[in-house]
């Protein structure tokens, strides 16, 4: 079975600072893990994923997110917050012995609020 | 080139009405999801087809749900006999071939009101 968990239900920065988003996995097998934005009453959005590539995985807006297999960590960075940030974050985790048929499993989700 | 559509966007229903939900993949996509998106209990995936078949219907709510897939493109999602703990949004996603690794593409989604 495999589990998400995302540390912090919100997160508030000033604009122009940096943004951390945090989550842990578990996975009895290598995951493919995902980073998804749902702006308000907006779809899902792929920010970027890891598919046992290069650990540190580059996404869109300048969001970038480094899994660690010892730490079971897929952490989301951004240097500079923009307001256009402000959305909700969901960390996902996709099991490869399902194939897709098991479909996403998602995190409770981060709230991102970025002050003035 | 489009991406997922659902239709309605909104659906407002009384308790005991059956509603249907409608989802077009993208075009050549042959893996479509169902997921549902409420307060209590987040984003939990449903159903899944591979072409028109789902082999697995467990993660269905109850078998007031149902779910259909026709010609490798639309799919619908039944509810019957709604009760107001069904009220949520309902997504759609689709992927090119249902691998773990694809990027799952999702639709705007289906927001359901069941007074």
């Amino acid at each position: 079975a495999q589990s998400v968990t995302q540390l912090d239900s919100h997160v508030s920065v000033s604009e122009g600072t940096p943004v951390l988003l945090r989550c842990n996995y578990s996975s009895s097998y290598s995951p493919s893990l995902f980073w998804y934005v749902q702006h308000p009453n907006k779809g899902l959005q792929l920010l970027l994923k890891y598919t046992s590539a290069a650990t540190l995985v580059k996404g869109i807006n300048g969001f970038e997110a480094e899994f660690k297999k010892s730490e079971t960590s897929f952490h989301l960075t951004k240097p500079s917050a923009h307001m256009s940030d402000a959305a909700e974050y969901f960390c996902v985790v996709s099991d490869p012995l399902g194939g897709g048929a098991d479909g996403l499993t998602f995190g409770k989700g981060t709230h991102l609020i970025i002050q003035p | 080139g489009a991406g997922v559509s659902q239709s309605p966007s909104n659906k407002v229903t009384e308790k005991g009405k059956d509603v249907e939900l409608r989802c077009d993949p993208i075009s050549g996509h042959t893996a479509l999801y169902w997921y549902r998106q409420s307060l209590g209990q987040g984003l939990e995936f449903l159903i899944y087809f591979q072409g028109n078949s789902a082999p697995d219907k467990s993660g269905l709510p109850s078998d007031r749900f149902s779910a259909e897939r026709t010609g490798g493109s639309v799919s619908t999602l039944t509810i019957q006999r709604t009760q107001q703990e069904d009220s949520a949004v309902y997504l759609c996603a689709s992927s090119l071939a249902g691998t773990s690794s694809e990027t799952q593409y999702f639709g705007p989604g289906t927001r359901l009101l069941v007074l």
